[in-house]
């Protein structure tokens, strides 16, 4: 049973561009989460998806960041214009259901 | 406000030598308290979720227990390969797995 696929493991953006980062979530899980990493800090939950559904994105922030879960394919965290702040390492992890989280390998981002 | 404190920051230890990493919390209506490892440049690894004070859990050379404030995770005779950071996270009311995670201990091992 492959884990948690993220992709790409490491994306470099310039100011202004568009970062988009995919989650595959492992077989048969239906519960998807992203949380970030910023240097020197812990993870921080940003938003958690079911199938078409958004659930709770209450740590995302309300400008420039979405995320996506559609009925076919992976999930898709999508940053706009990013700034150099949002450098970081973005994690996906998926569960069956509460009490177990699996994490992926994460997507590191940097911003020029 | 929810929080999760870890300490040591850092533990460097001989092989062999056992030790506890403490994590402290205050989360109002915690559901679970949760243990990952995480090696550099990887994602965390589940290690354990705690849900009641006094419950126990242990895998290899781990050991994890709760009380109502904190939570220790009990490393016996560790090996090199243990060297890792350990990460743990209390989850927040609400049925899933939205969790608030501490800085984490960062553990060496030494032959």
């Amino acid at each position: 049973n492959a884990g948690v696929m993220q992709n790409p493991r490491h994306l470099v953006r310039r100011r202004g561009q568009e970062a988009r980062l995919r989650c595959s979530p492992m077989k048969g899980h239906s519960h998807v989460y992203w949380y970030r990493q910023l240097p020197e800090e812990g993870l921080k939950f940003m938003v958690y998806l079911q199938k078409e559904n958004i659930i709770d994105e209450s740590g995302m922030p309300k400008e420039r960041f979405s995320a996506e879960f559609p009925k076919e394919g992976p999930s898709i965290l999508r940053i706009q214009q990013v700034v150099r702040g949002d450098s970081a390492d973005y994690f996906c992890a998926s569960s069956p259901s509460p009490g177990e989280l699996f994490f992926g390998e994460g997507s590191r981002l940097t911003v020029l | 406000e929810d929080q999760v404190t870890q300490s040591p920051e850092a533990l460097r230890l001989q092989e062999g030598e056992s030790s506890s990493l403490n994590c402290s919390y205050t989360v109002s209506g915690l559901r679970g308290l949760f243990w990952y490892r995480q090696d550099p440049g990887k994602g965390p690894e589940f290690l354990f979720t705690l849900y009641s004070a006094g419950e126990e859990k242990e895998k290899e050379r781990l050991k994890a227990t709760l009380t109502k404030k904190e939570s220790f995770l009990h490393i016996t005779a560790p090996k090199p390969e243990d060297s890792a950071t350990y990460l743990c996270a209390g989850e927040l009311s609400g049925g899933y797995n939205k969790l608030i995670f501490g800085a984490g201990t960062r553990l060496a091992v030494h032959p």
